[in-house]
């Protein structure tokens, strides 16, 4: 059964970094690209990065470049997402999903919250 | 950048009931589009892929059409657990999601 489990949510000040965790079990993750999607409070969903299966190439919402990085661990199944000088318009629910072009796994997401 | 507009925003209806769920395109995708149920405090489910394609373990009851910019979700009959947020998504170009429509009792 594939799994996504997200971690390392929390409150973070106005301008503050945090870096988003997700542990993925029940298939290659080296062979799939992964994405990371979000929701803020009362808003719709929004993709923010994916990354290449070899981690090799990385995309993002235009709007989020240069502050948020996406990055992997195939020796640990694992996905992450640093964020940078984050602003409390970044506050959402964050989803790691398995990216075949739709979503086709998602995890149940960690909140983030920016606020001081 | 393609924008995706959903319609209605918010659906009411009862138990047994037809939806009919909209999602049109600024320009084409072909038929790039996917459909996904959201609760809150769950995983969004993806629910159709390729505009007409159920995903595994999606019941029978729900159903996608259309192409290029015009697309429909159909739940034939809702049932109690279907009342949610449903989003469509196209990566035809980059990756945009609709506003998102709301089923209600």
């Amino acid at each position: 059964e594939v799994q996504l489990v997200e971690s390392g949510g929390g409150l973070v000040q106005p301008g503050g970094s945090l870096r988003l965790s997700c542990a993925a079990s029940g298939f290659t993750f080296s062979s799939y690209y992964m994405s990371w999607v979000r929701q803020a409070p009362g808003k719709g969903l929004e993709w923010v990065a994916n990354i290449k299966p070899d981690g090799s190439e990385e995309y993002y919402v235009d709007s989020l470049k240069g502050r948020f990085t996406i990055s992997r661990d195939n020796a640990k199944n694992s996905l992450y997402l640093e964020m940078n000088s984050l602003r409390a318009e970044d506050t959402a629910v964050y989803h790691c999903a398995r990216d075949v072009t739709h979503f086709d796994h998602w995890g149940q997401g960690t909140l983030v919250t920016v606020s001081s | 950048e393609i924008v995706l507009t959903q319609s209605p925003a918010t659906l009411s209806l009862s138990p047994g009931e037809r939806a009919t769920l909209s999602c049109r395109a600024s320009q084409s995708v072909s038929s790039n589009l996917a459909w996904y149920q959201y609760k809150p405090g769950q995983a969004p489910r993806l629910l159709i892929f390729d505009a007409s394609n159920r995903a595994t373990g999606i019941p029978a009851r729900f159903s996608g059409s259309g192409s290029g910019t015009d697309f429909t979700l159909t739940i034939s009959s809702v049932e109690p657990e279907d009342f949610a947020v449903y989003y469509c998504q196209q990566r035809s170009n980059w990756c945009s999601f609709g506003q998102g429509t709301k089923l209600d009792i």
